[in-house]
Protein backbone atom coordinates (compact mmCIF):
# COMPACT_ATOMS: atom_id res chain seq x y z
CA UNK A 1 0.00 0.00 0.00
CA UNK A 2 1.61 3.23 -0.80
CA UNK A 3 1.96 5.91 1.19
CA UNK A 4 1.41 9.99 0.03
CA UNK A 5 3.34 10.00 -3.05
CA UNK A 6 5.06 13.64 -4.30
CA UNK A 7 6.32 14.20 -7.88
CA UNK A 8 8.96 16.10 -8.21
CA UNK A 9 11.26 15.36 -5.25
CA UNK A 10 13.63 19.04 -6.25
CA UNK A 11 12.82 21.49 -8.75
CA UNK A 12 14.89 24.21 -9.80
CA UNK A 13 12.74 27.22 -11.23
CA UNK A 14 13.59 30.71 -12.40
CA UNK A 15 11.93 33.46 -10.69
CA UNK A 16 9.01 34.87 -12.97
CA UNK A 17 8.58 31.34 -13.94
CA UNK A 18 5.62 28.87 -13.38
CA UNK A 19 5.50 25.74 -11.43
CA UNK A 20 3.29 22.59 -10.83
CA UNK A 21 3.48 20.22 -8.13
CA UNK A 22 1.87 16.80 -7.90
CA UNK A 23 0.85 14.65 -5.46
CA UNK A 24 -1.10 10.81 -4.71
CA UNK A 25 -3.12 10.66 -1.48
CA UNK A 26 -2.33 7.46 0.51
CA UNK A 27 -4.79 4.48 -0.81
CA UNK A 28 -8.32 5.24 0.16
CA UNK A 29 -8.01 8.81 1.53
CA UNK A 30 -9.58 11.41 -0.30
CA UNK A 31 -8.67 14.83 1.17
CA UNK A 32 -5.38 16.99 0.22
CA UNK A 33 -3.74 19.14 2.12
CA UNK A 34 -0.56 21.59 0.76
CA UNK A 35 1.65 23.51 3.23
CA UNK A 36 4.76 25.34 2.50
CA UNK A 37 7.84 24.74 4.53
CA UNK A 38 10.30 27.42 4.51
CA UNK A 39 13.96 26.75 5.74
CA UNK A 40 14.53 26.33 9.84
CA UNK A 41 10.59 26.74 10.27
CA UNK A 42 7.60 24.92 10.83
CA UNK A 43 5.13 24.14 8.04
CA UNK A 44 2.35 26.55 7.13
CA UNK A 45 -1.05 25.54 5.92
CA UNK A 46 -1.85 26.66 2.37
CA UNK A 47 -4.90 25.12 1.16
CA UNK A 48 -6.77 21.91 1.25
CA UNK A 49 -8.82 19.79 -0.74
CA UNK A 50 -12.11 17.44 -0.86
CA UNK A 51 -14.60 16.66 -3.88
CA UNK A 52 -12.32 18.69 -6.08
CA UNK A 53 -13.04 21.40 -4.19
CA UNK A 54 -10.87 24.20 -2.12
CA UNK A 55 -11.88 23.59 1.32
CA UNK A 56 -10.16 25.78 3.52
CA UNK A 57 -7.38 28.35 2.97
CA UNK A 58 -4.43 29.27 4.54
CA UNK A 59 -2.99 33.05 3.88
CA UNK A 60 -1.34 32.87 1.01
CA UNK A 61 -1.50 35.12 -2.35
CA UNK A 62 -3.58 33.90 -5.25
CA UNK A 63 -0.55 33.30 -7.10
CA UNK A 64 -1.06 29.78 -5.28
CA UNK A 65 -3.87 27.63 -6.32
CA UNK A 66 -4.66 24.48 -6.75
CA UNK A 67 -6.74 21.21 -8.32
CA UNK A 68 -8.27 18.24 -7.45
CA UNK A 69 -8.57 15.66 -9.72
CA UNK A 70 -11.97 12.76 -9.36
CA UNK A 71 -9.29 10.38 -8.35
CA UNK A 72 -8.27 12.78 -5.42
CA UNK A 73 -5.05 13.27 -6.82
CA UNK A 74 -4.23 16.99 -6.19
CA UNK A 75 -1.31 19.75 -7.90
CA UNK A 76 -0.61 23.11 -6.54
CA UNK A 77 0.53 25.96 -8.60
CA UNK A 78 2.35 28.77 -8.42
CA UNK A 79 2.87 31.00 -10.67
CA UNK A 80 5.20 34.27 -11.04
CA UNK A 81 7.56 32.73 -8.86
CA UNK A 82 9.26 34.93 -6.29
CA UNK A 83 13.16 34.28 -5.08
CA UNK A 84 11.07 33.35 -1.15
CA UNK A 85 8.78 30.92 -2.66
CA UNK A 86 11.91 28.76 -2.17
CA UNK A 87 11.30 26.30 -0.10
CA UNK A 88 10.55 22.61 0.87
CA UNK A 89 6.58 21.70 -0.24
CA UNK A 90 4.76 19.12 1.80
CA UNK A 91 1.40 17.43 0.67
CA UNK A 92 -0.64 15.58 3.35
CA UNK A 93 -3.26 13.16 2.96
CA UNK A 94 -6.77 12.07 4.78
CA UNK A 95 -9.85 10.81 5.27
CA UNK A 96 -12.79 12.98 5.81
CA UNK A 97 -15.84 11.40 7.52
CA UNK A 98 -18.77 12.54 8.76
CA UNK A 99 -17.37 16.33 8.49
CA UNK A 100 -14.48 15.44 10.53
CA UNK A 101 -11.27 14.25 9.07
CA UNK A 102 -8.83 11.37 10.04
CA UNK A 103 -5.34 11.25 10.71
CA UNK A 104 -2.98 13.16 8.09
CA UNK A 105 -0.12 11.11 6.41
CA UNK A 106 2.51 13.72 4.72
CA UNK A 107 4.70 12.82 1.66
CA UNK A 108 8.74 13.49 1.33
CA UNK A 109 8.30 16.75 -0.18
CA UNK A 110 9.27 18.43 -3.22
CA UNK A 111 12.23 21.13 -2.55
CA UNK A 112 11.59 23.95 -4.76
CA UNK A 113 14.26 26.66 -5.34
CA UNK A 114 13.86 29.57 -7.13
CA UNK A 115 17.22 31.60 -8.64
CA UNK B 1 1.96 32.40 11.33
CA UNK B 2 3.12 30.26 13.75
CA UNK B 3 0.52 28.52 16.26
CA UNK B 4 3.02 27.45 18.56
CA UNK B 5 6.42 28.04 19.88
CA UNK B 6 8.38 25.15 20.97
CA UNK B 7 10.80 24.55 23.95
CA UNK B 8 13.96 24.34 23.68
CA UNK B 9 14.79 25.11 20.26
CA UNK B 10 17.91 22.84 20.14
CA UNK B 11 18.43 19.90 22.23
CA UNK B 12 22.21 17.69 22.89
CA UNK B 13 21.43 14.43 24.67
CA UNK B 14 23.45 11.12 25.06
CA UNK B 15 22.16 8.06 23.89
CA UNK B 16 19.89 6.48 26.99
CA UNK B 17 18.64 9.66 28.34
CA UNK B 18 15.42 11.24 28.02
CA UNK B 19 14.27 14.32 25.95
CA UNK B 20 11.64 16.80 26.86
CA UNK B 21 10.16 18.80 24.43
CA UNK B 22 7.73 21.51 25.26
CA UNK B 23 4.90 23.50 22.65
CA UNK B 24 2.77 26.16 23.45
CA UNK B 25 0.30 27.45 21.69
CA UNK B 26 -2.46 30.51 21.52
CA UNK B 27 -6.03 29.27 20.98
CA UNK B 28 -8.22 26.74 21.92
CA UNK B 29 -7.68 23.41 19.67
CA UNK B 30 -9.61 19.94 18.84
CA UNK B 31 -6.45 17.73 18.85
CA UNK B 32 -2.36 18.75 19.32
CA UNK B 33 -0.27 16.26 17.30
CA UNK B 34 3.57 15.90 17.38
CA UNK B 35 5.46 15.20 14.49
CA UNK B 36 9.19 14.17 13.82
CA UNK B 37 11.32 14.93 10.45
CA UNK B 38 14.58 13.61 9.72
CA UNK B 39 16.54 16.18 7.55
CA UNK B 40 14.36 17.94 5.99
CA UNK B 41 11.97 15.91 4.33
CA UNK B 42 8.79 14.29 5.11
CA UNK B 43 6.84 14.57 8.33
CA UNK B 44 6.00 11.18 10.54
CA UNK B 45 3.00 11.62 12.90
CA UNK B 46 4.09 10.34 16.15
CA UNK B 47 1.11 11.04 18.41
CA UNK B 48 -2.27 12.55 19.02
CA UNK B 49 -3.57 14.27 22.01
CA UNK B 50 -7.45 15.34 22.46
CA UNK B 51 -8.33 18.11 24.08
CA UNK B 52 -10.31 16.20 26.48
CA UNK B 53 -7.01 14.16 26.98
CA UNK B 54 -4.36 14.84 29.43
CA UNK B 55 -2.00 12.91 29.08
CA UNK B 56 -0.90 9.55 26.16
CA UNK B 57 1.63 7.14 25.57
CA UNK B 58 2.95 5.17 22.58
CA UNK B 59 6.25 3.14 23.12
CA UNK B 60 8.50 5.10 24.22
CA UNK B 61 6.96 8.26 23.60
CA UNK B 62 4.24 10.21 26.65
CA UNK B 63 2.98 13.17 25.71
CA UNK B 64 0.68 15.50 28.25
CA UNK B 65 -1.25 18.05 27.74
CA UNK B 66 -2.63 21.31 29.58
CA UNK B 67 -5.15 23.04 27.58
CA UNK B 68 -5.29 25.60 30.81
CA UNK B 69 -1.72 26.78 29.82
CA UNK B 70 -1.89 26.03 26.31
CA UNK B 71 0.93 23.58 26.46
CA UNK B 72 1.70 20.50 25.70
CA UNK B 73 5.12 18.34 26.51
CA UNK B 74 6.95 15.33 24.27
CA UNK B 75 9.04 12.95 26.38
CA UNK B 76 10.74 10.72 24.96
CA UNK B 77 12.55 7.94 27.13
CA UNK B 78 15.84 6.14 26.77
CA UNK B 79 16.90 7.73 23.82
CA UNK B 80 18.80 6.29 20.40
CA UNK B 81 20.63 8.00 17.71
CA UNK B 82 17.55 7.43 15.66
CA UNK B 83 15.97 9.65 17.04
CA UNK B 84 18.09 12.64 16.07
CA UNK B 85 15.73 14.99 14.12
CA UNK B 86 13.38 17.67 14.30
CA UNK B 87 10.31 17.95 16.36
CA UNK B 88 7.13 19.75 15.67
CA UNK B 89 3.77 20.02 17.37
CA UNK B 90 0.70 21.03 15.29
CA UNK B 91 -2.88 21.98 16.79
CA UNK B 92 -5.74 21.80 15.17
CA UNK B 93 -8.58 24.39 15.91
CA UNK B 94 -11.26 22.87 14.27
CA UNK B 95 -14.95 22.59 15.95
CA UNK B 96 -16.94 19.41 16.25
CA UNK B 97 -14.31 17.60 15.04
CA UNK B 98 -10.67 17.54 13.36
CA UNK B 99 -10.12 19.37 10.09
CA UNK B 100 -6.45 18.59 9.41
CA UNK B 101 -5.77 22.52 9.18
CA UNK B 102 -2.59 22.20 11.52
CA UNK B 103 -0.70 25.14 12.63
CA UNK B 104 2.78 24.04 13.61
CA UNK B 105 5.07 24.83 15.90
CA UNK B 106 8.83 26.31 15.26
CA UNK B 107 10.11 22.65 15.98
CA UNK B 108 13.01 21.46 18.48
CA UNK B 109 16.17 20.10 16.69
CA UNK B 110 17.15 16.66 18.82
CA UNK B 111 20.52 15.60 18.68
CA UNK B 112 21.21 12.38 20.37
CA UNK B 113 24.61 11.68 20.52
CA UNK B 114 25.79 7.63 20.62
Amino acid sequence: DAGVTQSPTHLIKTRGQQVTLRCSPKSGHDTVSWYQQALGQGPQFIFQYYEEEERQRGNFPDRFSGHQFPNYSSELNVNALLLGDSALYLCASSLTLQGALTEAFFGQGTRLTVV
Amino acid sequence: SQQGEEDPQALSIQEGENATMNCSYKTSINNLQWYRQNSGRGLVHLILIRSNEREKHSGRLRVTLDTSKKSSSLLITASRAADTASYFCATDEGYGGATNKLIFGTGTLLAVQP
